[in-house]
């Protein structure tokens, strides 16, 4: 079957770090989308992962270990504008989409 | 070069009827995939569109149908409106679609139709 999934939810303090987990069963795999999407608006592109290891971009950075099927989203430094929803998607034969984990900043 | 747009933003139908949305894919872009978003459920794929054909699709009933005209906009119609219809719908475009392999496929998505069924 296919499927994938994250937590619901986390909290994390302003300033420190948070990694929030993906894990996929998909049929075929491609490579794995990480999303973000602030309240009431549209998901925006964060990153792609095709091969294992450790890609860093600014304060995000993302990890996919293909042959045990996940992935981690790393945010370093957190922000207050951080708050918001992570989506992971895996990318098969059809692009699967996790529910996504609510991010919740404490000051 | 502009965004992805979808008309309306906002809708409000009564249960029974049925609802027509729109989506302007990015220029250039021949891939459209629709989605719908719920707090509990998450994104849920309804279909995606590539070049005027259906490519894949969701686990969504009949009542749900879409269609993509050769500029690449796209229509998604729901008949019959129930309650549980109430959802944000976005829809999302790219170069080549998210169907099978191939090369990177960043989905651009627009800003979502947010409908309401009493």
């Amino acid at each position: 079957g296919q499927n994938i999934d994250q937590p619901t939810e986390m909290t994390a303090t302003e300033g420190a770090i948070v990694q929030i987990n993906c894990t996929y069963q998909t049929s075929g795999f491609n490579g794995l989308f990480w999303y973000q999407q602030h309240a009431g608006e549209a998901p925006t592109f964060l990153s792609y992962n095709v091969l294992d290891g450790l890609e860093e971009k600014g304060r995000f950075s993302s990890f996919l270990s293909r042959s045990k099927g996940y992935s981690y989203l790393l945010l370093k430094e957190l922000q207050m504008k951080d708050s918001a929803s992570y989506l992971c998607a895996a990318w098969g034969y059809q692009l699967i989409w996790g529910a996504g984990t609510k991010l919740i900043i404490k000051p | 070069k502009a965004g992805v747009t979808q008309t309306p933003r906002y809708l409000i139908k009564t249960r029974g009827q049925q609802v027509t949305l729109s989506c302007s894919p990015i220029s250039g872009h021949r891939s459209v995939s629709w989605y719908q978003q719920t707090p509990g459920q998450g994104l849920q794929f309804l279909f995606e569109y590539f070049s005027e054909t259906q490519r894949n699709k969701g686990n969504f009933p009949g009542r749900f149908s879409g269609r993509q005209f050769s500029n690449s906009r796209s229509e998604m119609n729901v008949s019959t409106l129930e309650l549980g219809d109430s959802a944000l719908y976005l829809c999302a475009s790219s170069s080549s679609g998210t169907s099978g392999s191939g090369p990177y496929n960043e989905q651009f998505f627009g800003p979502g139709t947010r409908l309401t069924v009493l």
